[in-house]
């Protein structure tokens, strides 16, 4: 059974890196796309990005510019992290495997992180 | 982005009675290999999204076939053929041919 578990600050300033990270427990880390989604307050999920166990990422282009993600396969872990947060960055951030040939099928139990003054 | 619209918001539905949400996108899901990557997803308050629907109509490991899905190009449906109480929640399409993926607005689910 494929567990994931995240974790991470809930509460940031404007202008602070936000840093979460996922561990993944069963199944294999190698043949999917980790992947971290973001649901604002009362709305749908958007998709920020998604790396590989070889590193590579694909981020939206919305947030590109201020998004890293990076993995490290000892582990079966991968981390997110957003620069310069303000108050739009406040949602529920989830981590999740997206299985290549059908999408995203186990998520984490999602982290809220509210950017306040 | 791909903008995928859903309807109804909200859907009231008394208990054992068939339900059917909409979800359209602004272009075709039909992806270059051939494959539409339109998923379904369950959302109940406080709990992560749960995959109901993969690639337009197959059901996910141990969802009920209550639940079906169907539709092409860039005209989706779910279908709920008797809706029980364990079906509360906000359901959501989700679209996976173009990057960056989008999700729907979503669709309350009320009994």
């Amino acid at each position: 059974q494929v567990q994931l578990q995240q974790w991470g600050a809930g509460l940031l300033k404007p202008s602070e890196t936000l840093s979460l990270t996922c561990a993944v427990y069963g199944g294999s880390f190698s043949g999917y796309y980790w992947s971290w989604i973001r649901q604002p307050p009362g709305k749908g999920p958007e998709w920020i990005g998604e790396i590989n166990h070889s590193g590579t990422a694909n981020y939206s282009p919305s947030l590109k510019s201020r998004v890293t993600m990076s993995v490290d396969t000892s582990k079966y872990q991968f981390s997110l992290k957003v620069n310069s947060v303000t108050a739009a960055d406040t949602a529920v951030y989830y981590c999740a495997r997206k299985d290549t040939l059908t999408g995203p099928d186990y998520w984490g139990q999602g982290t809220l992180v509210n950017v306040s003054s | 982005d791909v903008v995928m619209s859903q309807s109804p918001l909200p859907l009231p539905v008394p208990l054992g009675q068939p339900a059917s949400i909409s979800c359209r996108s602004s272009q075709s899901l039909v992806h270059s290999n051939g494959n539409t990557y339109l998923n379904w997803y369950h959302q109940r308050p406080g709990q992560s999204p749960r995959r109901l629907i993969y690639k337009v109509s197959n059901r996910d490991s141990g969802v009920p076939d209550r639940f079906s899905g169907s539709g092409s190009g860039s005209d989706f449906t779910l279908k709920i053929s008797r809706v029980e109480a364990e079906d509360v929640g906000v359901y959501y399409c989700m679209q996976g041919t173009h990057w960056p993926y989008t999700f729907g607005r979503g669709t309350k689910l009320e009994i």
